[in-house]
């Protein structure tokens, strides 16, 4: 199975602007999450997704919104970009049953430097 | 709520054991992870155990868990320069979202 792809890889935006960012989780997964990794604040959860609807959301500011579509696929929004937004961010997917454990697979990240 | 705490950096010489330590603070049912991290690279599920168990091994790592502590380490036994890279312990609570609380992060490195 190939894995968690994220798309692009590295990325350099000025304050002001907004940037999407891609994830295609493991074929058959239907969870996605995402996280940002800095290395202030280490690894913080952001959102996740299931079956196109937001499931749980980390204590983020409205400027980081997401979706997911029908094939599981999975964007992440950034608006309004500030320096603090400079971060590695990874996306997880994970099958998604509820009430039980599930193992979270990580992609490789988007390198996002906001200048 | 969840907290997990770890030291941030730990140096050993190749061939040697490595443990890396970490803390926890929520309750009874818990599930623990080890996550490896490379430069450049997303985060790796090494192992993980339940709060209901004292051990797991696999290969060259160990789990150990202290519950009445909430101490959780991570052991390698003959550590090569591959071992190198940044190790999370991470912590989710059965009945809950399963989200996963990450620590900040131990850089573990080997040197030959």
């Amino acid at each position: 199975k190939a894995g968690v792809t994220q798309t692009p890889r590295y990325l350099i935006k000025t304050r002001g602007q907004q940037v999407t960012l891609s994830c295609s989780p493991i074929s058959g997964h239907r969870s996605v999450s995402w996280y940002q990794q800095t290395p202030g604040q280490g690894l913080q959860f952001l959102f996740e997704y299931f079956s196109e609807t937001q499931r749980n959301k980390g204590n983020f500011p409205g400027r980081f919104s997401g979706r997911q579509f029908s094939n599981s696929r999975s964007e992440m929004n950034v608006s309004t970009l500030e320096l603090g937004d400079s971060a590695l961010y990874l996306c997880a997917s994970s099958p998604g049953t509820s009430g039980t454990h599930n193992e979270q697979f990580f992609g490789p990240g988007t390198r996002l430097t906001v200048l | 709520g969840e907290d997990v705490e770890q030291s941030l950096f730990l140096s050993v010489r190749e061939g040697d054991s490595s443990v890396i330590n970490c803390t926890y603070t929520d309750s009874s049912s818990t599930y623990l992870y080890w996550y490896k991290q490379e430069p450049g690279a997303g985060l790796q599920l090494l192992t993980y155990i339940f709060s209901n168990m004292d051990m797991k091994q696999d290969q060259r790592l160990t789990v150990l868990l202290n519950k009445k502590d909430k101490h959780l380490s991570l052991r390698i036994a003959d550590t090569q320069t591959g071992d190198s890279a940044i190790y999370f312990c991470a912590e989710s609570i059965k009945g809950g979202s399963y989200i996963p609380t990450f620590g900040r992060g131990t850089s573990l490195i080997v040197h030959p």
